[in-house]
């Protein structure tokens, strides 16, 4: 069983269309990280939320974390090619160090 | 800096068989780690070492043991290898417990 639970497993859109992807769980976190991992390499850390209702920006990317830290979504708008990848949410219930992944969303966007 | 490396890229054993992966880190990162990715179930964690000397199981650490060989080494041994461990196994390092990860490339197993 996931602790963290993320929607939808599998986006494909065109590009210059928005996209949501979610991750929920019924813990709390001190934190949440998102990653996103290219085809044959590791995950790259996107951003880390910390505070309940933050919201943060990347360029085209904004990251809300919920305001009871159970959950938190990740919004690309006007989606490009090079957005393509699994994205991972993951977080430490415990607050003992050890990150506990999503199972990902893969999105893809075509030209 | 070369970040996280892990060697091989690539391996097939055959089941019965042992051998180790190997990952280093040259961030002088305190926290190591070493995970599985299999389809549809995201990274699980196998086993982590929070600082130099000390190590602790994670959620799947059933058929690894891992050494801490030093503050910039930590490897992964499966002794007797099996088809369920078949998987990408990616190694990652922190500055502490907690903190982002940095990971390596990975090493995709095959056990046949």
């Amino acid at each position: 069983t996931q602790l963290l639970e993320q929607s939808p497993q599998f986006l494909s859109i065109q590009e210059g269309e928005n996209l949501t992807v979610y991750c929920n769980s019924s813990s709390v976190f001190s934190s949440l990280q998102w990653y996103r991992q290219e085809p044959g390499e590791g995950p790259v850390l996107l951003v880390t939320v910390v505070t309940g209702g933050e919201v943060k920006k990347l360029k085209r990317l904004t990251f809300q974390f919920g305001d009871a830290r159970k959950d938190s979504s990740l919004h690309i708008t006007a989606a490009q090619p090079g957005d393509t990848g699994l994205y991972l949410c993951a977080g430490d219930p415990d607050s003992w160090g050890k990150l506990q992944f999503g199972a990902g969303t893969q999105v893809v966007v075509t030209p | 800096n070369a970040g996280v490396t892990q060697t091989p890229k690539f391996q097939v054993l055959k089941t019965g068989q042992s051998m180790t992966l190997q990952c280093a880190q040259d961030m002088n990162h305190n926290s190591m780690y070493w995970y599985r990715q299999d389809p549809g179930m995201g990274l699980r964690l196998i086993y982590y070492s929070a600082s130099e000397g000390t190590t602790d199981k994670g959620e799947v650490p059933n058929g690894y043991n891992v050494s801490r060989l030093n503050k910039r080494e930590f490897s992964l041994r499966l002794e007797s290898a099996a088809p369920s461990q078949t998987s990408v196994y990616f190694c990652a390092s922190g500055r502490l417990a907690g903190d982002e990860q940095f990971f390596g490339p990975g090493t995709r197993l095959t056990v046949l």
